[in-house]
């Protein structure tokens, strides 16, 4: 079952945070983080691990709540570079599929 | 290294064709999996391989089906094409799988079926 990501979009000036949410109605193993660039193919952000564990390249912070299924992507300071569409991806379980949201687009404006 | 390479690029077809989309993953890696990509629908789950064998299935139609080589190298066919699988098609190449290490995604090959 797709995840569902809130807020859809999101505008921001350079400068500014924003928080982008995950949740699932299933338990979850793992939350991956996606972002995608107009006309490119997505790229990996960010894997929270059920146990606490993290695997990321960016300075982007996030969390994974396990008892409720959500997770969270924190932008803080934005640049410019941090627009396009954020996904986030969920897995249940190490043989189910990774099931992505529909996406979240946010615009940073100087 | 080189990325993962998907081919061709841009497709167009007329309604009831069939059509076969290549994906080449970064090498060494056994996993390639496949998205459709839609305005608003975000990427919806095709099929994964691993291995050559077909380790999960999406909520598509039997008209979508897949396959991967002994190279890992991967295809999938869409037979009796309809207006609605205009989309742009993602491969994903991972390691070990699904879930197990950070993805990655070739540019795709948009197809549009007219």
């Amino acid at each position: 079952q797709q995840p569902v990501q809130s807020p859809q979009a999101v505008i921001l000036r350079e400068g500014e945070d924003a928080v982008i949410n995950c949740s699932s109605s299933k338990a979850l193993y793992s939350v991956h983080w996606y972002r995608q660039k107009h006309g490119e193919a997505p790229v990996f952000l960010m894997i929270l691990l059920k146990g606490g564990e993290q695997k990321g390249h960016e300075k982007i912070s996030a969390s994974f709540n396990e008892k409720k299924q959500q997770s969270s992507l924190y932008l803080t300071a934005s640049q410019l570079s941090y627009s396009g569409t954020y996904f986030c991806g969920t897995l249940s379980s190490g043989n189910t599929p990774l099931v992505f949201g529909k996406g979240t687009r946010l615009s940073v404006i100087a | 290294k080189a990325g993962v390479t998907q081919t061709p690029r841009y497709l167009i077809k007329t309604r009831g064709q069939q059509v076969t989309l290549s994906c080449s993953p970064i090498s060494g890696h056994r996993s390639v999996s496949w998205y459709q990509q839609t305005p608003g629908q975000g990427l919806q789950f095709l099929f994964e391989y691993f291995s050559e064998t077909q380790r999960n299935k999406g909520n598509f139609p039997g008209r979508f089906s897949g396959r991967q080589f002994s190279n890992s190298r991967s295809e999938m066919n869409v037979s009796t094409l309809e207006l609605g699988d205009s989309a742009l098609y993602l491969c994903a190449s991972s390691l070990d799988g699904q879930g197990y290490g950070e993805a990655f995604f070739g540019q795709g090959t948009r197809l549009t079926v007219v």
